[in-house]
């Protein structure tokens, strides 16, 4: 299994160009979401799924668009990016709390910078 | 929504001290505390985490406790050693909900 796989791992945007963050994972989990971590902070939540066509906001969605059309892919659209989206995106998932574990598996990250 | 304090920031030990980081939460709904560990420039990977019908859990070096009523708990990590040295995170939330992540620990070993 290759885990939660994300692309690209580093991308400079100019101020006012989109972009899709892409986030992939093997491990048929239910759950899905987008992270971002700004410099020497915690995660704060951006968007998550709970299955396939279900997406929901976290604490920090402004700025951003998600889709979930199957259980593998969750993207995160940026639209008309500003400089306070400087920060590195991490995508995790999880499988069905029930599944034996609640464990979230971090993808490698996407490290955006906004100029 | 959940808000979830970290302390210390900073943690400096000398390598066979124990080191303690301590997280308390607001949202009495939340269920769930998971610690991650992530090294530098590394994603975030989970060590132990507990649920809210336990009190305290072990794995090795590695312990955390919860106090439901003071809405705190506490990552105790025993035996430092060197590859220890990472930050330190710790979470809160429900599975039907959001997960809310501390500011991070920062955890020197000092051999």
């Amino acid at each position: 299994n290759a885990g939660v796989t994300q692309t690209p791992k580093f991308r400079i945007l100019k101020i006012g160009q989109s972009m899709t963050l892409q986030c992939t994972q093997d491990m048929n989990h239910n759950y899905m979401y987008w992270y971002r971590q700004d410099p020497g902070m915690g995660l704060k939540l951006i968007y998550y799924s709970v299955g396939a066509g279900i997406t929901d906001k976290g604490e920090v969605p402004n700025g951003y668009n998600v889709s979930r059309s199957t259980t593998e892919d969750f993207p995160l659209r940026l639209e008309l990016a500003a400089p306070s989206q400087t920060s590195v995106y991490f995508c995790a998932s999880s499988p069905l709390p029930g599944q034996g574990t609640y464990e979230q598996y971090f993808g490698p990250g996407t490290r955006l910078t906004v100029t | 929504g959940e808000n979830v304090e970290q302390h210390p920031s900073t943690l400096s030990v000398q390598e066979g001290d124990s080191a303690v980081i301590k997280c308390t939460y607001s949202d009495s709904a939340s269920n769930y505390f998971p610690w991650y560990k992530q090294e530098l420039g590394k994603r975030p990977q989970l060590i132990i985490d507990i649920r809210s019908n336990v009190g305290e859990k072990k794995d090795q070096r590695i312990a955390v406790t919860l106090n439901k009523t003071a809405k705190h708990f506490s990552l105790h990590i025993t035996e430092t050693q060197p590859e220890d040295s990472a930050v330190y995170f710790c979470a809160a939330g429900s599975f039907r909900n959001q997960f809310y992540f501390g500011t991070g620990t920062s955890l020197t070993v000092i051999p």
